[in-house]
């Protein structure tokens, strides 16, 4: 079955910290990938995306995800985060082969960045 | 319109009564999507319309969940004979034609006593 797994679920970190969340997929034919940002109150915002070429992408306030075919992977990072980045993330996968680009998403990883 | 627009935002109803959410596209994008987000989950996929019909509708848990498009635009997620365990953040998304970047909306917090 078409699944996404995100391994953290509660992250903490201090401010200036380096972030790594990580997110896998099963599946091994043809995916566009996605990371979603959820700011407390607001909706789901489009962060950053992966549908060909460089497999480094860069995304909105200094987020890049890396996308390794080899290992289904495609994991957000950001060199120093900031308080304003506390939010929930999101990796997401639309699986190509089925009826409809449906996203299929993982089950979120809460950030908090203390001061 | 500036974005994809939900309402209510809230709603709280009764166990057995029925209910109506209401998804308002964002101009011109013909592809509209409805996701389910319960507690402690990410969003997942109930049905999608492009244009007026539903091209994919397997998300759907039971018959007690319907969604309509009756014009391509404005879109309204019916849920029959509410149960507790339908209670849960709705999301509504859209894209332009042949686009993979949906848009999402705030979502209605539906809870059912």
């Amino acid at each position: 079955a078409q699944s996404v797994s995100q391994h953290n679920h509660h992250v903490i970190l201090s401010e200036a910290a380096s972030l790594e969340l990580g997110c896998n997929y099963s599946y091994g034919g043809t995916v566009n990938l996605f990371w979603y940002v959820q700011y407390p109150g607001q909706h789901l915002q489009l962060l950053l995306k992966y549908f060909s070429g460089d497999p480094l992408v860069k995304g909105i306030k200094g987020f890049e995800a890396e996308f390794i075919k080899s290992k289904f992977s495609f994991n957000l990072r950001k060199p120093s985060v900031q308080w304003s980045d506390t939010a929930e993330y999101f990796c997401a996968v639309i699986f190509y082969g089925g009826a409809t680009n449906k996203l299929i998403f993982g089950t979120g990883t809460l950030l908090a960045v203390q001061p | 319109g500036a974005g994809v627009s939900q309402t209510p935002s809230n709603k709280v109803t009764e166990k057995g009564k029925y209910v109506e959410l209401r998804c308002d596209p964002i101009s011109g994008h013909t592809a509209l999507y409805w996701y389910r987000q319960s507690l402690g989950q990410g969003p997942e996929f109930l049905i999608y319309f492009q244009g007026t019909g539903a091209a994919d509708d397997s998300g759907l848990p039971n018959d007690r969940f319907f969604a309509v498009r009756p014009e391509g635009s404005v879109s309204t997620l019916k849920i029959q004979r509410t149960e507790r365990g339908d209670s849960a953040v709705y999301l509504c998304a859209s894209s332009l034609m042949g686009s993979d970047i949906q848009y999402f909306g705030a979502g209605t917090r539906l809870s059912v006593l």
